[in-house]
């Protein structure tokens, strides 16, 4: 089956810094690739959709300047936390979209100390 | 309202029982996921139906368009069956479509 791959798993960064997120579809093309956050306890939140080649489509209240989104190639996005602080401590999933399957990544724990 | 909802939000049942996890959206779509998510946050998705019933080993899922309405069944549960059960609708019927969330099944099985 297709596979998608994140890198890292986790991650602590101190208040401030900045933080990059990669997302793989190992096997296949995705032309669609979706960013999610999760909190505890709670479901998962689109953030953004990423189309290969074309700016990312942000979900309201995202900012974008702050969650930046790449999809430079057919296989990998990556979403870079700027200036991250605590309250962007999280659970960050990608998905890869193929014909109407998404493949979902195993996530990245991002802590901002 | 949520456009999806799951029933029950909690589910604590014991080795061999028969599950049901409910799923019902308000709008209409194209397709219906049913996701599992284990402990440590990977996601797998189960399965993608738009109509009638699919069945992987002990998971079986069905859908009833006109009653907007989804269930997963899991027959001879097992501990490892322990997960967050999520139902996800797309809206569209392009390739790419977003996915609407329930908030998700906490399913305890217990030996």
């Amino acid at each position: 089956g297709a596979v998608v791959s994140q890198h890292p798993s986790w991650v602590i960064c101190k208040s401030g810094t900045s933080v990059k997120i990669e997302c793989r579809s190992l096997d296949f093309q995705a032309t669609t690739m979706f960013w999610y956050r999760q909190f505890p306890k709670q479901s998962l939140m689109l953030m953004a959709t990423s189309n290969e080649g074309s700016k990312a489509t942000y979900e309201q209240g995202v900012e974008k300047d702050k969650f930046l989104i790449n999809h430079a190639s057919l296989t990998l996005s990556t979403l870079t936390v700027t200036s991250a602080h605590p309250e962007d401590s999280s659970f960050y999933i990608c998905s890869a979209s193929q014909l109407y399957e998404q493949y979902f990544g195993p996530g990245t724990r991002l802590t901002v100390t | 309202k949520n456009e999806v909802e799951q029933s029950p939000q909690n589910l604590t049942a014991q080795e061999g029982e028969f599950i049901t996890i409910n799923c019902s959206y308000s709008v209409g779509i194209s397709a219906l996921h049913w996701l599992q998510q284990h402990p440590g946050g990977g996601i797998v998705s189960l399965f993608m139906l738009s109509s009638g019933k699919k069945k992987h080993g002990r998971l079986i899922a069905t859908i009833n368009i006109q009653e907007k309405h989804s269930s997963l069944h899991i027959t001879a549960s097992h501990p490892r069956d322990s997960a967050v059960y999520i139902c996800a609708v797309s809206l569209s019927q392009t390739s790419g479509s977003r996915l609407t969330f329930g908030e998700g099944t906490q399913l305890t099985v217990n030996p």
